[in-house]
C-alpha cells in the first residue's frame, strides 16, 4: 500500500533557527514528490514539484530536497509569517493521472 | 478572479439532510479533483474528473457521495442523508496538465458540519 508519512507531527522554532521537515514515501513507483503549504482556514498552496532523486529546489527562505525514500523541507532563518502546515503528497505510476497521496502535514510555529 | 472557487465556505446541517458542494475550477483546466481533509487526517482523494467525465470515482466513501462536472467547468459534489462522519473540510483542485510543475491549484474548501 502506498503510504507518505511526515514528521514531525509539529514543529516550534524560534525566528531565526533553521530546521528541516521530513517526508517519508512507500510507493510503487514515484512520478512526483509535491510540498504544499497550508494556512488556517485557506486551502493548500503548491511550493513545488521534485522528480527524481538528487533533485533540489528552492524558495525564499526553503528548499527541498528529494531521496529515493524521503523528502526533506529545509527551512533557513525563519520568520513568523512561516508559520502554516507543511504538506507533502505523492504521485505514483500507474495511479489515477495526477491524483495526490497526502501525508497529514507538519504543523510550523514560529515565534518572534 | 484566477483561482478556484468553492462555495458556500461554511455549511451546518443536520443529519440526515443532503447538501450539495460547489467547484469553479479555473477557466481552461481540464482535470478536476475533490478530496477531503478531515481534522487531524491527510487529504483523501474523493474523485477526478478529466473534461465532464469521472474516471476515477473510487475515493467516494459510500453511494451517498456523488458528483458532477458540466461544460467542462463547474462541478457539484453532492452528499446524501448526511451523517456525523461525513463532517470534514471539502477541497477541490484543478490542474491542465503538461506545465513544468504539474501543480494542483486548490479552492479555499467547504467546511462541513453535521450535527
Amino acid at each position: 500500500e502506498d503510504q507518505v508519512t511526515q514528521s514531525p507531527e509539529a514543529l516550534r522554532l524560534q525566528e531565526g533557527e533553521s530546521s528541516s521537515l521530513n517526508c517519508s514515501y512507500t510507493v510503487s513507483g514515484l512520478r512526483g514528490l509535491f510540498w504544499y503549504r497550508q494556512d488556517p482556514g485557506k486551502g493548500p498552496e503548491f511550493l513545488f514539484t521534485l522528480y527524481s532523486a538528487g533533485e533540489e529546489k528552492e524558495k525564499e527562505r526553503l528548499k527541498a530536497t528529494l531521496t529515493k525514500k524521503e523528502s526533506f523541507l529545509h527551512i533557513t532563518a525563519p520568520k513568523p509569517e512561516d508559520s502554516a502546515t507543511y504538506l507533502c503528497a505523492v504521485q505514483v505510476r500507474g495511479s489515477t493521472l495526477g491524483r495526490l497521496y497526502f501525508g497529514r502535514g507538519t504543523q510550523l510555529t514560529v515565534w518572534p | 478572479g484566477a483561482g478556484v472557487s468553492q462555495s458556500p465556505s461554511n455549511k451546518v446541517t443536520e443529519k440526515g439532510k443532503d447538501v450539495e458542494l460547489r467547484c469553479d475550477p479555473i477557466s481552461g483546466h481540464t482535470a478536476l479533483y475533490w478530496y477531503r481533509q478531515r481534522l487531524g487526517q491527510g487529504l483523501e482523494f474523493l474523485i477526478y474528473f478529466q473534461g465532464n467525465s469521472a474516471p476515477d470515482k473510487s475515493g467516494l466513501p459510500s453511494d451517498r457521495f456523488s458528483a458532477e462536472r458540466t461544460g467542462e467547468s463547474v462541478s457539484t459534489l453532492t452528499i446524501q442523508r448526511t451523517q456525523q462522519e461525513d463532517s470534514a473540510v471539502y477541497l477541490c483542485a484543478s490542474t491542465l496538465f503538461g506545465g513544468v510543475d504539474n501543480e494542483q491549484f486548490f479552492g479555499p474548501g467547504t467546511r462541513l458540519t453535521v450535527l
